[in-house]
């Protein structure tokens, strides 16, 4: 989940489909992770959090699957809207007594008609 | 219950000057963070304050610090401005900063240094 800049990574789904977003995260002790979306001109949105002593969380056409064996995060998203177009962030908190999250690069995420 | 305010949403600079950035919190959120974001590096954590109390600071250069006030409003200032820093400036409130609280955004501050 660092951030390590360079290009975005992009995602082109049609509409109707269902997008997954993918996020691999770097610390084997963090805790607790969250998914943001950044619609362009705006701030990040929350979207869902999940602990890690759960491996599948849902939520309103959101579902986002923990899988602590390799360190993955996804963020699937039912029935893709043209709504849904935004750059999609992950971020972990790494544990300790700081609560500070560690941000992912973000994947742009395309609706096409 | 408004959300998290960043006044001004534009600003234009030159290299050499200083800016002064606000962000004024959810009602009843007591921290507020700060976030660097360019196209080329994402969302980098600046600092973040708590009950006026800096809790956590980035990578960056001193020029760049930030204080909160009792009413939990926060201000953000850069001096000696230098062309790499051109970005949106995000705060972020939340509750609480000792637990996993989500983090609310603004809508940011778009600094362009010429």
């Amino acid at each position: 989940g660092e951030s390590v800049g360079l290009h975005l990574p992009t995602l082109s789904v049609q509409e109707g489909d269902n997008s997954i977003i993918n996020c691999a995260y770097s610390n084997s002790a963090s805790d607790y992770f969250i998914w943001y979306k950044q619609e362009s001109g705006k701030g990040p949105q929350f979207i869902i959090d999940i602990r890690s002593n759960m491996d599948k969380r849902q939520g309103q056409r959101v579902t986002v699957l923990l899988n602590k064996t390799v360190k993955h995060l996804s963020l699937q998203i039912a029935a893709t809207q043209p709504g849904d177009s935004a750059v999609y962030f992950c971020a972990e908190n790494i544990g300790g007594s700081n609560y500070q999250l560690i941000w992912g690069a973000g994947t742009k995420l395309i609706i096409k008609p | 219950k408004a959300g998290v305010t960043q006044t001004p949403r534009y600003l234009i600079k030159t290299r050499g000057q200083q800016v002064t950035l606000s962000c004024s919190p959810i009602s009843g959120h007591r921290s507020v963070s700060w976030y660097q974001q360019t196209p080329g590096q994402g969302l980098q954590f600046l600092f973040e304050y708590f009950s006026e109390t800096q809790r956590n600071k980035g990578n960056f250069p001193g020029r760049f610090s930030g204080r909160q006030f009792s009413n939990s409003r926060s201000e953000m200032n850069v001096s000696t401005l230098e062309l790499g820093d051109s970005a949106l400036y995000l705060c972020a409130s939340r509750l609480d900063a000792s637990t996993n609280e989500k983090l609310f955004f603004g809508s940011g501050t778009q600094l362009s240094v010429l």
